[in-house]
């Protein structure tokens, strides 16, 4: 059974500085999802790592991908207040290039203060 | 409006009835899931549809019935509600193709069983 761990399951941190959320998975997979929740809202797509050393940037976020370490890290540089969110990874079981068949983290509940 | 609608948005029922939650998206998406979110799991797949009369069991099935008669409709229904059902539920969708397969999510169902 897959099983995707998240930690910090909450991070408080102040404006302009930097942290990282983890994302560790128990089974071979090469195809990583990160999704930012914003409270009361639907999950929205932020990254889609498809193979080892997969990097992805945009704007303040930068997630990777390790899959033999089967990590996935999201970092925050210098936050601000409009990244407050949950943040979750979620690893597809599937690997055949059809649909996938996603197993999300408890989720990182990200809260940016002054 | 184009993309994936979710009704109702709120519902409240009473333990043992027979509740059902509809799910419409006009991307003509081959692929549907329902997830149920709780507080300390994320969010866990109750059901997923491959193409119109294929699904398929996901984490948590149990207590659930879906269907899938026409590619953009997926309702799931409780067959006889519990409270331990009290969630908020999500539908999304993803297109087949290589790869990617970034799933979209409809705005979700708060349900409560009382």
């Amino acid at each position: 059974e897959l099983k995707v761990e998240q930690n910090p399951l909450f991070l408080s941190m102040q404006e302009g500085k930097n942290y990282t959320i983890y994302c560790n998975y128990s089974t071979t997979s090469d195809r990583l999802y990160w999704y930012r929740q914003d409270p009361g809202k639907s999950l929205e797509s932020l990254f889609v790592l498809l193979s080892n050393g997969a990097v992805k940037q945009e704007g303040r976020l930068m997630a990777s991908l390790d899959t033999k370490a089967r990590l996935s890290t999201l970092h925050i540089t210098a936050a601000v207040h409009d990244l407050s969110a949950t943040y979750f990874c979620a690893v597809d079981l599937f690997n055949t290039g059809t649909a996938s068949k996603l197993t999300f983290g408890t989720g990182t509940r990200l809260q940016v203060t002054l | 409006d184009a993309g994936i609608t979710q009704s109702p948005r709120y519902k409240i029922t009473e333990t043992g009835r027979q509740v059902t939650l509809m799910c419409h998206q006009t991307w003509s998406h081959s692929y549907m899931f329902w997830y149920r979110q709780d507080l300390g799991h994320g969010l866990r797949l109750i059901y997923y549809s491959a193409a119109a009369d294929i699904t398929d069991k996901g984490e948590v099935p149990d207590g659930y019935v879906v269907s899938r008669s026409k590619t953009e409709n997926f309702p799931l229904t409780l067959e006889s509600a519990t409270r331990s059902q009290t969630s908020v539920y999500f539908c999304a969708s993803s297109a087949r193709q290589a790869r990617k397969n970034i799933q979209y999510f409809g705005a979700g169902t708060r349900l409560s069983v009382l």
